[in-house]
């Protein structure tokens, strides 16, 4: 069974400063990883997508890697802003198409 | 073009009454999903639907849960006898099938259920 874990639950940092979200899964064998964003009392808005072969995808002043032998991947977030202050989730679905299994989520909050 | 909506965005209701939660796809995605998201328990997996399939209902807590998908579009998922541990955001979510390609999960803005 799939587990994912977000580790810390909570950051905060200054306005500038990069983010460094951390996201960790047990099982490999994975299709793809995506990372979300959700602010308070809304639903959650699609970040970026990693297929299973790729290493890293960008948009913007997001990057979000992917180390499968590890179990790992990372979104970073350059040149944080207060407007970036939300919680941010990983999810891994077993198979194409499939159900998305998340983590707990990093709540992230930029201090002008 | 419009994204996926959920209906009501938030609904009070007495323990023990039944209620039923709405969600509108995007046009032309075949998957749709529900999923629950409380305090306690993080984002859960309900049910999955994929075009003419039967639907993966691995993730529904208990009977009193249930989900039907008219027309390959509208869902709705019904609660039976509400209990308090049923207060939660509810999620649904769609995304177009692909064999290979991705296939990211579009969000609605949910419906909060509280359970008096």
């Amino acid at each position: 069974k799939q587990e994912v874990t977000q580790i810390p639950a909570a950051l905060s940092v200054p306005e500038g400063e990069n983010l460094v979200l951390n996201c960790s899964f047990t099982d490999s064998a994975i299709y793809n990883l995506q990372w979300f964003r959700q602010d308070p009392g809304k639903g959650l808005t699609s970040l970026l997508l990693i297929q299973s072969s790729q290493r890293e995808q960008t948009s913007g002043r997001l990057n979000a890697s992917l180390d499968k032998s590890s179990g790992r991947s990372t979104l970073y977030i350059a040149a944080s802003q207060p407007g970036d202050s939300a919680t941010y989730l990983c999810a891994i679905p077993k198979a194409a198409g499939n159900k998305l299994t998340f983590g707990g989520g990093t709540r992230v909050l930029v201090k002008p | 073009g419009a994204g996926v909506s959920q209906s009501p965005s938030n609904k009070v209701t007495e323990k023990g009454k039944d209620v039923e939660l709405r969600c509108d796809p995007i046009s032309g995605h075949t998957a749709l999903y529900w999923y629950r998201q409380s305090l306690g328990q993080g984002l859960e997996f309900l049910i999955y639907f994929q075009g003419n399939s039967a639907p993966d209902k691995s993730g529904l807590p208990s009977d009193r849960f249930s989900a039907e998908r008219t027309g390959g579009s509208v869902s709705t998922l019904t609660i039976q006898r509400t209990q308090q541990e049923d207060s939660a955001v509810y999620l649904c979510a769609s995304s177009s099938w692909t064999s290979g390609g991705a296939d990211t999960q579009y969000f609605g803005p949910g419906t909060r259920l509280t359970v008096l």
